[in-house]
């Protein structure tokens, strides 16, 4: 069974950093691209971020660019998001996701003074 | 960006009625990234439709896909009640991958 179990999620302040962890199982993780994907309350989704099986290449939607940063471990099956000088509007429920999926259950980021 | 509209919003039909919902696209979007997930509250997201037409894993056949180029729907044949929520479709023909604001699905 595919599972996708995401962490680091919390509450930062606006210009703080957080980096949000995805351990994948289930699956061969090294051939699968991968993303991050968004969910602010009661609003809709928005699809972050992508990176390749092999991390040679990743997108970034305009929103994010610049700010955050994809990344994986191969070697630990794991997916990274470094999300730096965070603003209130990236507060959401942030998911990872095999593909388009599955996906994990989420880890809420709440930027906010 | 490609801007994937979905409609209506809120469609509130009995069940054992039939649900019809739209997604249009702001540009031509393959057929074969086009997908629907249905979501509901407290539980993971639900792929119910890839490639426009085919089912997913495990999803019952009142469940259909059509369409292609601009304009995708997704058909609800005889609802039950396990069936109203909240449904996405999403593109990922074209970077950034973009998803519809979703039509939640109410019990009339």
């Amino acid at each position: 069974e595919v599972q996708l179990v995401e962490s680091g999620g919390g509450l930062v302040q606006p210009g703080e950093s957080l980096r949000l962890s995805c351990v994948a199982s289930g699956f061969t993780f090294s051939t699968s691209w991968m993303s991050w994907v968004r969910q602010a309350p009661g609003r809709g989704l928005e699809w972050v971020a992508n990176i390749k099986e092999d991390a040679s290449e990743k997108y970034y939607v305009d929103s994010v660019k610049g700010r955050f940063t994809v990344s994986r471990d191969n070697a630990k099956n794991s997916l990274y998001l470094q999300m730096n000088s965070l603003r209130a509007e990236d507060t959401a429920v942030y998911f990872c996701a095999r593909g388009v999926d599955p996906w994990g259950q989420g880890t809420l980021v709440t930027v906010s003074s | 960006e490609i801007v994937m509209t979905q409609s209506p919003a809120t469609l509130s039909v009995s069940p054992g009625e039939r649900a019809t919902l739209s997604c249009r696209a702001s540009q031509s979007v393959s057929s074969s990234y086009l997908v629907w997930y249905q979501q509901k509250p407290g539980q993971a997201r639900r792929l119910l439709i890839y490639g426009a037409s085919s089912r997913a894993t495990g999803i019952p056949d009142r469940f259909s896909g059509s369409g292609s180029g601009t304009d995708f729907t997704l058909t609800i044949s005889s609802l039950q009640s396990e069936d109203f929520a909240v449904y996405y479709c999403l593109q990922y023909n074209h970077w950034p991958f973009t998803f519809g604001q979703g039509t939640k699905l109410e019990i009339k």
